[in-house]
């Protein structure tokens, strides 16, 4: 089965640094992977995706993902964050064997200090 | 990007009544839709997927008759939480899927049952 891993359930970032939200994959076949933000008390927002291609995929707000075959990772990244950024970010996986729904993993939560 | 509504916002229901929950895809036809059930800050569970004009497909562990899903058109889901209690209470997501099979996400309801 389709499934990915979010190792940290907290990320701490000052201001203007840059960060990494983790994600691990685990899939039989072609990877559809993707990150979605959510603020508060809202639905989930799509950043970006990766389904094939260039392994630098760039998403909205300024965040991309580096997709990486041989460390089965799909970490989502941006070069200087901001408190705005704070929330909380799922990976996913498309289970295409099952209808194309969505696996999320666990969910990170970033927080953004000035 | 596609827009997905949920109506109500946030509900307030007394235990033993029927809450009916509405997901609508505003400009785009929506084949199938995922409603979703997530407490505080954790992931994302499926409930069921729903396809238009045939029954809904239930995770495992979810009643359908609990929670019931009717998808009568193309731009149209509810779930009907029946005689809720407590423990019904959380944050229901749905989305829905064009046919370019791109997932967009409504903003949820808060369901609180007294």
């Amino acid at each position: 089965a389709q499934s990915v891993a979010q190792p940290e359930d907290q990320v701490n970032v000052a201001e203007g640094n840059p960060l990494t939200v983790k994600c691990t994959y685990s899939v039989s076949g072609n990877p559809y992977l993707f990150w979605y933000v959510q603020y508060p008390n809202r639905g989930l927002q799509f950043l970006l995706k990766y389904i094939t291609g260039d392994n630098l995929v760039k998403g909205s707000y300024g965040f991309e993902a580096e997709f990486n075959k041989s460390q089965t990772s799909f970490h989502l990244k941006k070069p200087s964050a901001l408190v705005s950024d704070s929330a909380l970010y799922f990976c996913a996986v498309r289970d295409d064997n099952q209808g194309g729904k969505l696996i999320f993993g666990q969910g990170t939560e970033l927080s953004v200090k000035p | 990007g596609a827009v997905v509504s949920q109506h109500p916002s946030w509900v307030i229901c007394k235990s033993g009544t029927s809450v009916k929950i509405e997901c609508r895809s505003l400009d785009f036809q929506a084949t199938t839709m995922f409603w979703y059930r997530q407490f505080p800050k954790q992931s994302l569970m499926l409930m069921a997927t729903s396809n238009e004009g045939s029954k809904a497909t239930y995770e495992q562990g979810v009643e359908k008759d609990k929670f019931l899903i009717n998808h009568a058109s193309l731009t149209l889901s509810t779930l009907t939480v029946t005689s809720a209690h407590p423990e019904d209470s959380s944050f229901y997501i749905c989305s829905a899927r064009d046919p370019r099979l791109q997932q967009f996400f409504g903003p949820g309801t808060r369901l609180t049952v007294l």
